[in-house]
């Protein structure tokens, strides 16, 4: 079974620019998660998927990131226009399961550098 | 005050070693207690968790949660160069959806 994927694994763009990060969650999995790493600091929460609807989205930073999930598949996250504090790597995560929190299985993250 | 606080290493022992790693919390409302690991260039996977209090034994690994200390442990015994990699605490609530709270994580190297 394949494992949660994203694209691409590596994105830099300038300051200003505008780019689009796509997660593909496990099949079957209606639940999907957007995390967030910045140089030195946690691992972030951003939001939660249920199928298409958004459950959580209490950790977005600011109106530049929009994330979308159209027919309860893969998800994207637009960050328009970046700015040089949203480098850093992007995880996704999906489960089956909203309310197990150890069974949200990671994507390899999407790093972004935004100079 | 951050929720969880985790040193961030590096750590660095021989091995064979026993490797303990530590986190503290401060949110009494967590139940969910779990240990990542990740190695470098890809996302974390699940290695252990605990519900409420206690002790989990996996194989070479055993963590361990003390809610009255706000206070858990992983502890790797016969550590392998393989265990090279970043540990990551993560905890979260019970009862619904509850978001998971992250620690930043102990780079852990395993030297021959």
């Amino acid at each position: 079974e394949a494992g949660v994927t994203q694209f691409p694994s590596h994105s830099v763009i300038e300051k200003g620019q505008t780019v689009t990060l796509r997660c593909d969650p496990i099949s079957g999995h209606d639940n999907l998660y957007w995390y967030r790493r910045v140089m030195g600091k946690e691992i972030k929460f951003l939001l939660h998927f249920v199928k298409e609807s958004k459950q959580d989205e209490s950790g977005m930073p600011n109106n530049r990131f929009l994330a979308e999930r159209t027919g309860g598949t893969y998800s994207t996250l637009k960050v328009q226009p970046a700015e040089l504090e949203d480098s850093g790597v992007y995880f996704c995560a999906s489960s089956q399961v909203a309310t197990v929190p150890y069974e949200q299985y990671f994507g390899p993250g999407t790093r972004l550098t935004v100079t | 005050q951050k929720e969880v606080e985790q040193d961030p290493g590096p750590l660095s022992v021989p091995e064979g070693a026993i490797v303990s790693l530590n986190c503290t919390y401060s949110n009494s409302a967590f139940q969910y207690f779990m240990w990542y690991r990740q190695y470098s260039r890809k996302g974390p996977e699940l290695l252990m968790y605990t519900y409420s209090s206690g002790n989990k034994e996996d194989g070479r690994f055993t963590a361990q949660v003390d809610k009255s200390s706000k206070y858990i442990s992983l502890f790797i015994r016969d550590s392998q160069p393989s265990d090279s990699a970043t540990y990551l605490c993560a905890m979260s609530g019970s009862g619904g959806y509850q978001k998971v709270t992250f620690g930043t994580g102990t780079k852990l190297q395993v030297i021959p």
